[in-house]
Parts: C-alpha cells; sequence; structure tokens
C-alpha cells in the first residue's frame, strides 16, 4: 500500500491569506488527486492533479482559487487561495495505484480554520 | 448522475456484527470501496470489491455485492469499541480516471 503524508495538519489562517499544502507519497501512483471535506460532510473531489500539466478541476471548482502542481510522480501541492471562512475544511490528498487492481489511498488530511 | 447513499447512523453492541449499507446507482461502476475514518484522522481504506465478484471476506470484514440491486454491504464480525468510527462506501466508475465517488458516512457507535 501506498503511505502518503501531508504538511501542515493543520492551520488556521486568516481571511484572504492563501495556504499551500503539501503531499508526499512514498512510491509512485498513476494518480494523485485532492478531495476536500466539510464539516460533519463526504469528500468531494476538487482535482486530479496531473504530472507536468495543469490539474483537471470539477464542476465548482476553478484554478485561481485552488492552484494544484504536480511536479513529480510522488509529490503534488494545493493551494487554497484568498480564503474566506467558507473554505474550513479537511483538504485530502489521494494517490491511486494501477495495474489489475485499483486501490486508492488518502493522507490524513490538513484541518483548515479560516477566521 | 451517480449518487452513494448509506444510512448515517447505527450503533450496536459489543461482540454482535455490525452491518452497514450501502447503494449507489451507476451500474458501471468497477471497484467499490469501503474506508473508514475515526476521529480527527483521514480515511483508511478497510477493503474493495471488484465489480464481477459478489463476495469478498477479509478476517473480520466481509463485503456482499448485489449488482442486480446495486446494493454493497459490509459485515464487520465480532465488532469492537475500536471498531467505532465513520464508514464510507464509495464507488469509482468506468471511465473516470480514478477518482472516487464517496457516500455521506455511516457512524458506527459500539457499546460494551
Amino acid at each position: 500500500s501506498a503511505v502518503i503524508s501531508q504538511k501542515p495538519s493543520r492551520d488556521i489562517c486568516q481571511r484572504g491569506t492563501s495556504l499551500t499544502i503539501q503531499c508526499q507519497v512514498d512510491s509512485q501512483v498513476t494518480m494523485m488527486f485532492w478531495y476536500r471535506q466539510q464539516p460533519g460532510q463526504s469528500l468531494t473531489l476538487i482535482a486530479t492533479a496531473n504530472q507536468g500539466s495543469e490539474a483537471t478541476y470539477e464542476s465548482g471548482f476553478v484554478i485561481d482559487k485552488f492552484p494544484i502542481s504536480r511536479p513529480n510522480l510522488t509529490f503534488s501541492t494545493l493551494t487554497v487561495s484568498n480564503m474566506s471562512p467558507e473554505d474550513s475544511s479537511i483538504y485530502l490528498c489521494s494517490g491511486g495505484t494501477s495495474g489489475a487492481s485499483y486501490e486508492q489511498f488518502f493522507g490524513p488530511g490538513t484541518r483548515l480554520t479560516v477566521l | 448522475g451517480e449518487d452513494v447513499e448509506q444510512s448515517l447512523f447505527l450503533s450496536v453492541r459489543e461482540g454482535d456484527s455490525s452491518v452497514i449499507n450501502c447503494t449507489y446507482t451507476d451500474s458501471s461502476s468497477t471497484y467499490l470501496y469501503w474506508y473508514k475514518q475515526e476521529p480527527g484522522a483521514g480515511l483508511q481504506l478497510l477493503t474493495y470489491i471488484f465489480s464481477n465478484m459478489d463476495m469478498k471476506q477479509d478476517q473480520r470484514l466481509t463485503v456482499l455485492l448485489n449488482k442486480k440491486d446495486k446494493h454493497l454491504s459490509l459485515r464487520i464480525a465480532d465488532t469492537q469499541t475500536g471498531d467505532s468510527a465513520i464508514y464510507f462506501c464509495a464507488e469509482r466508475f468506468r471511465g473516470s480516471q480514478g477518482n472516487l465517488i464517496f457516500g455521506k458516512g455511516t457512524k458506527l457507535s459500539v457499546k460494551p
């Protein structure tokens, strides 16, 4: 299985600022994703992080608000820009394997509070 | 569109079996997953089943898939207090890049 780490694990930020979350996978995964989990809710996919090219965003999420990088197979960053209290959530990085079976693993999440 | 439904709460006594149910709408789903989330933690992949299977057993966990009814269940045998958590059902449908669609989660409470 893949081990996924994220940092920071949590942060408290002021309205209008930006935060970059880093995600590192210990083995090569084919796919990397960023999800958001709002308080008491399920997970919603923000985007698929593509190596060396622009991320693929889901409906309701845009690059200006959530720029994503993936410079290599095992590392990705998500920036939450110009934050507002509505951005307070857990942000989770995920990596998916390829092959005969498809397993998708999650990082521990970054708990963001925006004041 | 894709939708995954779960009941929100389940309460069982320690030592009993727990059965968490899930229904999904996309008949072209290829893999179906169960994740566990403990308070303040990320998601732990418990098990998954490929859509051409109808059952998978892994120690105390049994997954049953009824593809005709689009119904998935997770049975936890001999439930322990450490099994208290939120359990998410998720589907990966054919043609996706690999991203998953999640249910809202079932909160399992285990009483001693």
